[in-house]
């Protein structure tokens, strides 16, 4: 049972464009959230993250939006960059364990 | 500062098998815990250690097992391998509840 969705396998964005990777959830006792970046042959790396008691935070060129009442979230990367281009994941948790969405791959074109 | 190290980088193994993973987390940090993630799908939660204590458990069959040190360290154990556990081996350490601190992980590959 999937409780964290990330419905787009994939995003194509052109560069200085705005990149919106989007995360479902089904579990209401979700209180914190995170997005991850992740580069082949790496552990996923730390972007930004959110609270339940938050509906947005911002973080340099990355903005993610909380909307509870629809269990959603969304990361938005503005301007994107080349090197932005990577999978992207969203993760959930209760408190304790983390449950990771399948990932968007993202690709900026030059 | 370093940031959480795992080893070995990469691991072929037979059927049947064990295997040791292991995993030093950021300086400071108390809390590890243990993911997998096989290709195309995110990392699933295997074990949470915080002080040593055992603080939540995915749903991995008893063949799967951790502990952490005094140091923080931690090591996670895989016994009778199947095909199936091959996959990357993430490790992540936190301060807080709200962070998660991945390592570069390791690749298992059974055979």
């Amino acid at each position: 049972d999937q409780q964290v969705k990330q419905n787009s396998p994939s995003l194509s964005v052109q560069e200085g464009r705005i990149s919106i990777l989007n995360c479902d959830y089904t579990n209401s006792m979700f209180d914190y959230f995170l997005w991850y970046k992740k580069y082949p042959a790496e552990g996923p790396t730390f972007l930004i993250s959110i609270s339940s008691i938050k509906d947005k935070n911002e973080d340099g060129r990355f903005t993610v939006f909380l909307n509870k009442s629809a269990k959603h979230l969304s990361l938005h990367i503005v301007p994107s960059q080349p090197g932005d281009s990577a999978v992207y994941f969203c993760a959930a948790s209760p408190g304790n364990q983390f449950y990771f969405g399948t990932g968007t791959s993202l690709t900026v074109i030059p | 500062d370093a940031g959480v190290t795992q080893s070995p980088t990469h691991l072929i193994k037979t059927r049947g098998q064990q295997v040791t993973l292991r995993c030093s987390p950021i300086s400071g940090h108390k809390s590890v815990s243990w993911y997998q993630q096989v290709l195309g799908q995110g990392p699933q939660f295997i074990f949470q250690y915080y002080e040593k204590e055992e603080r939540g458990r995915g749903n991995f069959p008893d063949r799967f097992s951790a502990r952490q040190f005094p140091n923080y360290s931690s090591e996670l154990n895989v016994n009778a391998l199947l095909l199936g556990d091959s996959a990357l081996y993430l490790c992540a350490s936190s301060l807080r509840v709200d962070e998660q601190f991945f390592g570069p992980g390791t690749r298992l590959t059974v055979l």
